[in-house]
């Protein structure tokens, strides 16, 4: 079966701009997940929807954010980009529910100039 | 969120088991033990993970203490395919995000 897939894979801003990365998870997979990893913090925790609706929340500002679809696709936003926001962007799907495992995508590479 | 212990780097030779030790001494009665591993340019992931006894897959086994103070991820063929960062998280069962440490570099000689 299909992975999880995000797009783009690369992408290259400018400060003080805004971006959006998508999220399709695996077929059937209700949960999606966010991460930053950066070399500095590794990986931190974004948030996580289920079903439409945030569940769980990191410790980031209110400049991330993100919405899950109908379909369970899910996309985020950073607006006023910041040279820090340089990372690499996971997402993870998964049934979400039960104690079972995420599965990841390849990511999107955001770089800020 | 309980925290896990890795060593920063471990070594192995091809073909060689590997055991790659993880303490978590504050662990909870409904904290899951889960194991990623991230290749390079990828994105993690999932190898396995356990509760309370010890679990088998067709990527390597768990090994959980009897008091689920510590865990061991085992490798029993290492290959150079599995090069790569292993991140031990606990994960709690109400809980649906991973919380990643800084995790091992394991290193696989030819």
């Amino acid at each position: 079966k299909a992975g999880v897939t995000q797009t783009p894979r690369y992408l290259i801003k400018t400060r003080g701009q805004q971006v959006t990365l998508s999220c399709s998870p695996i077929s059937g997979h209700r949960s999606v997940s966010w991460y930053q990893q950066t070399p500095g913090q590794g990986l931190q925790f974004l948030f996580e929807y289920f079903s439409e609706t945030q569940r769980n929340k990191g410790n980031f500002p209110g400049r991330f954010s993100g919405r899950q679809f109908s379909n369970s696709r899910s996309e985020m936003n950073v607006s006023t980009l910041e040279l820090g926001d340089s990372a690499l962007y996971l997402c993870a799907s998964s049934l979400g529910q039960g104690a079972g495992g995420y599965t990841f995508g390849s990511g999107t590479r955001l770089t800020v100039v | 969120d309980a925290k896990t212990t890795q060593p920063n780097s471990m070594e192995s030779n091809e073909e060689e088991p590997v055991h790659l030790p993880c303490n978590h001494s504050t662990i909870s009665g409904t904290d899951y033990i889960h194991w990623y591993r991230q290749l390079p340019s990828q994105g993690p992931e999932y190898v396995i993970h356990g509760l309370t006894s010890n679990v088998n897959n067709r990527m390597a086994s768990l090994a959980i203490a009897e008091d689920r103070k510590s865990s061991t991820l085992i490798l029993h063929r290492a290959t150079l395919r599995d090069a790569a960062v292993y991140y031990c998280i606990l994960r709690r069962d109400s809980s649906y995000k991973l919380i990643f440490g800084s995790g091992t570099r394991l290193l696989v000689r030819p």
